[in-house]
């Protein structure tokens, strides 16, 4: 049990496109869901926590324009990120705890490259 | 602000070896702990979770938590090879909205 899902796994884009990650969690409901963001040999840096039905919570220093988060749903939550640049490419993960927990189970993460 | 630290390690056993791996945190009022695995260039995976003090045990995996001295450790018996990742320590933010707050991890190394 507990199982989240990412797509795409790996992902390769021109600079300033938009590329849209989805995060799903397979066998649980999730109000909430969060994303991550890791650096080579750098720890996890959390980006925003992702609510159902309602805006995210962005971290400081983060840009809201730029990650749009969507949590329509108590299984799914999107991240966008929005004209991509280089310094953009890392390994974007995103966790999901089930309603009503505290426990973060993560999904297996989407690596970007923005060339 | 809340702080986990962690030693950056690496931490290196032999295989065969109990390892042990120590975490501190700066809230007091903290109320829950995990350890979690991540194998170098994939996401984390959870190990163990532990909410009272002393000690909980999951095959080879044991975490102690002692709210006092506001440390948690984990130990892994028998260490193996395959055991060798750097290892998170998360602790709850305690705030309602389910944060956790990571350490930087301690990379253990199992030689064979």
């Amino acid at each position: 049990g507990a199982v989240v899902s990412q797509h795409p796994s790996r992902v390769i884009c021109k600079s300033g496109t938009s590329v849209k990650i989805e995060c799903r969690s397979l066998d649980f409901q999730a109000t909430t869901m969060f994303w991550y963001r890791q650096f080579p040999k750098q720890s996890l840096m959390l980006m925003a926590t992702s609510n159902e039905g309602s805006k995210a919570t962005y971290e400081q220093g983060v840009e809201k324009d730029k990650f749009l988060i969507n949590h329509a749903s108590l299984t799914l939550s999107t991240l966008t990120v929005t004209s991509a640049h280089p310094e953009d490419s890392s390994f974007y993960i995103c966790s999901a705890s089930p309603t009503g927990g505290e426990t973060q189970y993560f999904g297996p993460g989407t690596r970007l490259l923005v060339l | 602000q809340k702080e986990v630290e962690q030693n950056s390690g690496p931490l290196s056993v032999p295989e065969g070896a109990i390892a042990s791996l120590n975490c501190t945190y700066s809230d007091r009022v903290s109320q829950s702990f995990f350890w979690y695995r991540q194998y170098s260039g994939k996401s984390p995976e959870l190990i163990m979770s532990i909410y009272s003090n002393g000690d909980k045990e999951d095959g080879r995996f044991t975490a102690q938590l002692n709210k006092a001295s506001q440390y948690v450790s984990l130990l892994i018996r028998d260490s193996q090879p395959s055991d060798s990742a750097t290892y998170l320590c998360a602790v709850g933010e305690n705030t309602g909205f389910q944060k956790l707050v990571f350490g930087t991890g301690t990379r253990l190394l199992v030689s064979p």
